[in-house]
């Protein structure tokens, strides 16, 4: 069964703590995406990733970096977190660069106190 | 900005009703449209990807049909039952993104019993 995999499902973080959330995928995809969910907004892009140690802004990079080290992992990261980073955090890979279905993991819910 | 509206934003049906969502979105320079269903606790799942104008897609009890001249989607589900409680989210794809999605908020459904 293909898998993607994130490390922690909820996490709660003091303002100003740095915060990693790890994406792991079996798939050998390499395309890899976060995104952050919302109450009544659809999923938003945060950053992407088309290679190995290749990244890409997407639509909200503003607080966030990512790291691509290995193909099959995909880290963001919040250096400073704050309370408008509170959200739902869902990390996707896929096989295509542009088509296919995105794979995704089960989310992580951050909570910024 | 490139907008993608779910309506209604949420169903509440009766175990055997048929329901149906609708998907809308921007009709110049389409290139696909995916369905997701994303159950509580469980990792979003690809139901649909569609890219060309007059498509219908079925699995099971669940189909949909695609017109990109008029830019909208529908999504049917033929006899509900109380495990196709879910939110569905559908997102769009332009030709000149590489294959960013665009993702609306989403149609909460619960079927009861």
């Amino acid at each position: 069964d293909v898998k993607v995999t994130q490390s922690s499902r909820y996490l709660v973080k003091r303002t100003g703590e740095k915060v990693f959330l790890e994406c792991v995928q079996d798939m050998d995809h390499e395309n890899m995406f976060w995104y952050r969910q919302d109450p009544g907004l659809g999923l938003r892009l945060i950053y992407f990733s088309y290679d190995v140690k290749m990244k890409e802004k997407g639509d909200i990079p503003e607080g966030y970096s990512v790291s691509r080290e290995k193909k099959e992992r995909f880290s963001l990261i919040l250096e400073s977190a704050s309370t408008n980073q509170t959200s739902m955090y869902l990390c996707a890979s896929r096989r295509d660069r542009n088509t296919g279905e995105l794979f995704f993991g089960e989310g992580s819910r951050l909570t910024v106190l | 900005i490139l907008n993608v509206e779910q309506s209604p934003q949420s169903l509440h049906v009766q175990e055997g009703d048929s329901t149906n969502f609708t998907c809308s979105f921007p009709s110049s320079n389409f290139y696909a449209l995916h369905w997701y269903r994303w159950e509580t606790a469980k990792s979003p799942e690809a139901l649909f990807v569609m890219t060309l104008n007059g498509d219908e897609k079925k699995k099971g009890r669940i189909s949909a049909t695609l017109n990109t001249k008029e830019g909208y989607s529908y999504l049917y589900i033929k006899g509900s039952q109380p495990e196709d409680s879910a939110t569905y989210l559908c997102a769009f794809s332009l030709r000149n993104q590489g294959g960013k999605l665009i993702f609306g908020q989403g149609t909460e459904l619960s079927v009861k019993p």
